[in-house]
């Protein structure tokens, strides 16, 4: 079985500091990673995520975030954070291959944003 | 064009009472997942329709049940609620349902029963 580990429930920047959201995971094969992001009464969007081919990966607002195989990691980057990035961010991994149709999620990292 | 809509937004019920909630994908879209957000379980998978056909089906007892019409709206059903099915309902879609293309959420549904 798949799992999911963000590290941290709870992550605060200042203002313009680098955002590292943390995550790790288990899987017998390597899976498609995915991070969503969800903000306050919203669903979840989309920001970036890996299935095959380079495993550095860009995705909207300035989100990237490196696929390491040998460490089981996914971690998002952003190098400069910006007031409206404060949202809650979830890390989710799936099988890879045809017949994926499920996603497996962490628990999910709140990010602050101190002005 | 218009996304993925949730009906309704809010819902109070009561304990033993059953419920449905619905989910619209985006036109084109022939996969709906539903998946439930609490705050100590997180996200969970519920199930996943295609072309009216549940494809896959998370961990949840019979009382969640779901079925998806011809014109690829969803509806999910849980029949006498518990508390503890207080939560929020996510509905997704996606063109074909593979994790790989990613999916497009609604704002969900927020469910609290009393």
């Amino acid at each position: 079985a798949q799992s999911v580990t963000q590290l941290g429930s709870h992550v605060s920047v200042s203002e313009g500091a680098l955002v590292l959201l943390r995550c790790n995971y288990s899987s017998s094969v390597p899976p498609y990673l995915f991070w969503y992001v969800q903000y306050p009464n919203q669903g979840l969007q989309l920001l970036l995520k890996y299935t095959t081919g380079a495993t550095l990966v860009k995705g909207i607002n300035g989100f990237e975030a490196e696929f390491k195989k040998s460490e089981t990691s996914f971690h998002l980057t952003k190098p400069s954070a910006h007031m409206s990035d404060a949202a809650e961010y979830f890390c989710a991994v799936s099988d890879s291959g045809a017949g994926s149709y499920q996603l497996t999620f962490g628990k999910g990292t709140k990010l602050s944003v101190i002005p | 064009k218009a996304g993925v809509t949730q009906t309704p937004r809010y819902l109070i019920k009561t304990r033993g009472q059953q419920v449905t909630l619905s989910c619209s994908p985006i036109s084109g879209h022939r996969s709906v997942s539903w998946y439930q957000q609490t705050p100590g379980q997180g996200l969970q998978f519920l199930f996943e329709y295609f072309s009216e056909t549940q494809r896959n089906k998370g961990n949840f007892p019979g009382r969640f049940s779901g079925r998806q019409f011809s014109n690829s709206r969803s509806e999910m059903n849980v029949s006498t609620l518990e508390l503890g099915d207080s939560a929020l309902y996510l509905c997704a879609s996606s063109v074909e349902g593979q994790t790989k293309y990613g999916y497009t959420f609604g704002s969900g549904t927020r469910l609290t029963v009393v």
